[in-house]
Parts: structure tokens; C-alpha cells; sequence
């Protein structure tokens, strides 16, 4: 099983400032890796596919890159809808797997 | 519009079973692969279960292999779990997901809670 590991666990910033997750994979991946956002209490969105392909109505200032085994999903300037949780997950090798999360919070 | 909605959730004692299944409408259902992914109360997400869009393949996590099964009706636009031998670690909010002509999740319902207590 593939296991991703997402840093950090907790990133505190204020809105307009940037956003820098990383996620890493224990072995190889290519480039078949999505990011998704979740809010309490919600289902998770898609936000990037395929490392760096954004999802249908997705603004701009999310952007993903990476390939192999590390992977980032940045935010240029964050707006306040944008504090939540982020998962990656995989889909090179079966059983697909996610990242344990980061939350991006307000300081 | 595309829309997923999960059915079957609810407390149920170790050991037993339980079947959740997921209705969509607004998108060509036979046309997808279709997944099951959990959250347990307080966690990350995990994901557990897909069948192929025409049902020729299934697929599970190493947690549930042998005690869930996946399956699916495209005359119905139905997929289900069926959830065997129930524990106290299967507690969670299970969501079914599309695989989407991206192969990531596109669209997710809005999941069903599962409580495995006695």
C-alpha cells in the first residue's frame, strides 16, 4: 500500500497570505495524484487532478504540481472560504489511498 | 444535476451486517466507476471500496477485504456495500463517490453515518 504523507499537519496564516501543502508518497505515483478540500460537516471537493490539473470551477489561485513521489498544492492568496482541511490522494496502485490531511486555519 | 444520495446508515452491533446504498441521477451512471470512501468520527479520509463502471472489477482496502462487498445495478443506478461482520473501528461516515473522466472523485454525496456499538 502506498502511503502518503501530507506536511504539516496544521499550516496558521491569514487571509491574502500563501499557502504551501506538500504531500509525499512512499513510492512512486507518476503524476496520479488529486487534491480535495473538506469544510465541517461537508463532503469533500475536488480541487486538482492529476497533479496539476484544476477541476471544473476551481479558481485559479489553487495550483498543484510535482510528480514521483512529492507533490504541492499551493495557494496564492488565501480567501477566507479557503481555511478548511486538504487531502491528496492516490490512485497509481491499488488500494487507492489518501494523505492524513492538512488543515489550514486563521492565525 | 450530477447528484449522489446514500441510504442505510444507523447503529448496528458488532458483528452483524449492514447494507448502504447510493442512488444517482444526472449523469450516465453506466459510464462510471464508482467508490466508497469513509471517515471516521474526528479523522482523515480513507478510502474502501470500487467497482468498474460495467461491474467487471472490484476493488477493497486491506481493512475490509473478505468482510465488504461493492456491487452495483446500472438498470437502477444503484451502488451498494454490502458490510459483513461489523466492528467497532468500521464507525464512520461512508460516502459514495464518481470516478470521473479525470479518474479522480468528481462528486461525492453528502455520506451516510455508520455506528457499530453494542
Amino acid at each position: 500500500e502506498i502511503v502518503l504523507t501530507q506536511s504539516p499537519a496544521t499550516l496558521s496564516l491569514s487571509p491574502g497570505e500563501r499557502a504551501t501543502l506538500s504531500c509525499r508518497a512512499s513510492q512512486s505515483v507518476s503524476s496520479f495524484l488529486a487534491w480535495y478540500q473538506q469544510k465541517p460537516g461537508q463532503a469533500p471537493r475536488l480541487l486538482i487532478y492529476d497533479a496539476s490539473n484544476r477541476a471544473t470551477g476551481i479558481p485559479a489561485r489553487f495550483s498543484g504540481s510535482g510528480s514521483g513521489t512529492d507533490f504541492t498544492l499551493t495557494i496564492s492568496s488565501l480567501e477566507p472560504e479557503d481555511f478548511a482541511l486538504y487531502y491528496c490522494q492516490q490512485r497509481g496502485n491499488w488500494p487507492w489511498t489518501f494523505g492524513q490531511g492538512t488543515k489550514v486555519e486563521i492565525k | 444535476q450530477v447528484q449522489l444520495v446514500e441510504s442505510g446508515g444507523g447503529v448496528v452491533q458488532p458483528g452483524r451486517s449492514l447494507r448502504l446504498s447510493c442512488g444517482a441521477t444526472g449523469f450516465i451512471f453506466s459510464r462510471y466507476g464508482m467508490h466508497w470512501v469513509r471517515q471516521a468520527p474526528g479523522k482523515g479520509l480513507e478510502w474502501v471500496a470500487a467497482i468498474e463502471y460495467d461491474g467487471s472489477a472490484e476493488y477493497y482496502t486491506d481493512s475490509v477485504k473478505g468482510r465488504y462487498t461493492i456491487s452495483r445495478d446500472n438498470s437502477r443506478n444503484t451502488v451498494s456495500l454490502q458490510m459483513n461482520s461489523l466492528r467497532a473501528d468500521d464507525t464512520a461516515v461512508y460516502y459514495c463517490a464518481r470516478e470521473g473522466s479525470s479518474r479522480a472523485f468528481d462528486c461525492w454525496g453528502q455520506g451516510t453515518l455508520v455506528t457499530v456499538s453494542s
